[in-house]
């Protein structure tokens, strides 16, 4: 059964980087088929998209990070990261990592499921 | 980007009953590339459906997702206690990839 599951510090000082680890168990990571994404929530909040990743190298990301955001991928541990930089408040939230299918062979990123628990990342000095 | 406008933004209904949940996009979502999830309190989101009106794997069929274009529907037809959450949709037909804000599903 495929699982997720994130982790990283629970809180991190404004204007630092943000490191989080997803790791994959119950399928490779090295699939073609999939990408493997990044999503967070704010407190009370909805949910905004991050990122998403190819096991090739091929990223996505959400322009309204402005470029603060980079996913990368390690196949040898079945693990995908997120890095996130320059930090300020709005960043505090739940940060989920979860399976991104495409709708078809070669596709863009597409759905997301399964999710991981989430890990909630509080920024503040 | 795309903007989804979930409504309403609460809902409350009695076990039994059928919800309908709405979700209406700025512009037309290709090929409706649309998914709705299910989220409990201090729980992930869970994918319900994709592609607009296709069961995800283990959801019940009281579950059903249809529309087109701008205008899709998720509805429940017979509410269970484990069915009052938050629902989200989210559109994967242009990028940036966005989510509504949510409809709650309250017991009445």
């Amino acid at each position: 059964q495929l699982q997720l599951q994130e982790s990283g510090p629970g809180l991190v000082k404004p204007s630092e980087t943000l490191s989080l680890t997803c790791t994959v168990s119950g399928r490779s990571i090295s699939s073609r088929s999939f990408y493997w994404g990044w999503i967070r929530q704010p407190p009370g909040k909805g949910l905004e998209w991050i990122g998403s990743i190819h096991y090739s190298g091929k990223s996505y990301y959400n322009p309204s990070l402005k470029s603060r955001g980079t996913i990368s991928i390690d196949t040898s541990k079945n693990q995908f990261s997120l890095k996130l930089t320059s930090l300020t408040a709005a960043d505090t939230a739940v940060y989920y990592c979860a399976r991104d299918r495409p709708p078809y062979d070669h596709g863009d990123p597409g759905w997301l499921d399964p999710w991981g628990q989430g890990t909630l990342v509080a920024v503040s000095s | 980007e795309i903007v989804l406008t979930q409504s309403p933004g609460t809902l409350s209904l009695s076990p039994g009953e059928r919800a309908t949940l709405s979700c209406r996009a700025s512009q037309s979502i290709s090929s409706n590339y649309l998914a709705w999830y299910q989220q409990k309190p201090g729980q992930a989101p869970r994918l319900l459906i994709y592609g607009a009106f296709s069961r995800a794997t283990g959801i019940p069929d009281r579950f059903s997702g249809s529309g087109s274009g701008t205008d899709f529907t998720l509805t429940i037809s017979r509410l269970e206690p484990e069915d009052f959450a938050v629902y989200y949709c989210q559109q994967y037909g242009s990028s940036p990839r966005t989510f509504g804000r949510g409809t709650k599903v309250e017991i009445k």
